[in-house]
């Protein structure tokens, strides 16, 4: 199965600033997800990070506040911008490989926290 | 839209004890389906799939049987240990919605000596 590469794995940041975190697969993988896990809470789907063209945003997520980049198949970053409190959760990349149907990989997840 | 309702948590066994969580799904197309589980402390682990009707998934003592007849897919271990305390998550991914994977609420469970 892929491995999967988050970094930060954590981060203390201040409220109005912004951090990428970046995904890398050691492999090439089709389809890439980014999802956000608030405290104490299940997964919910930012957005699917697309190949060479914009991410699909699910609803309630917007380009403008969690900025997504994919420049190819091995590797996707996510911003989360303009950060306030409730933007602290823990942000995970998923990956589905290539005639491995629709079983997802997760990678370790990046545990934000916003003061 | 496909959704994942579980049951709700947390729930508390003794060691040896039998698991039954509980997970019924609502989807468009033919889905998937998946129990992840999230150790404290650690990322979201794969514990056991199906992928059509009647496939029974297994791994570590853990079973689930894919019951199209009542959109279920309920998680089952006939003795649980301390080790098995963590977050059960049910989740679909369904063709029909780009192979996105929808996750249950999930359900905590811890095991007591």
């Amino acid at each position: 199965s892929a491995v999967i590469s988050q970094k930060p794995s954590r981060d203390i940041c201040q409220r109005g600033t912004s951090l990428t975190i970046q995904c890398q697969v050691d492999s090439q993988v089709t389809m890439m997800f980014w999802y956000r896990q608030q405290p104490g809470q299940s997964l919910t789907l930012i957005a699917t990070a697309n190949q060479g063209s914009e991410a699909t945003y699910e609803s309630g997520f917007v380009i403008d506040k969690f900025p997504i980049s994919r420049p190819n198949l091995t590797f996707s970053t996510l911003t989360v911008s303009n950060m306030s409190p409730e933007d602290s959760s823990i942000y995970l990349c998923s990956v589905e490989e290539p005639g491995r149907g629709t079983e997802a990989f997760f990678g370790q997840g990046t545990r934000l926290t916003v003061v | 839209g496909d959704s994942v309702t579980q049951m709700e948590g947390p729930v508390t066994l003794s060691e040896e004890a039998f698991l039954t969580i509980n997970c019924t799904y609502t989807a468009t197309g033919y889905p998937s389906l998946f129990w992840y589980v999230q150790y404290p402390g650690e990322g979201l682990q794969l514990l056991l799939k199906a992928t059509k009707a009647d496939d029974k998934g297994s791994n570590k003592g853990f079973e689930a049987t894919y019951r199209k007849e009542t959109t279920s897919f309920h998680l089952e271990k006939g003795s649980v240990q301390v080790s098995d305390s963590a977050v059960y998550f049910c989740a679909l991914s369904d063709r029909t919605s780009y192979d996105k994977v929808i996750f249950g609420p999930g359900t905590s469970l811890s095991v007591i000596p």
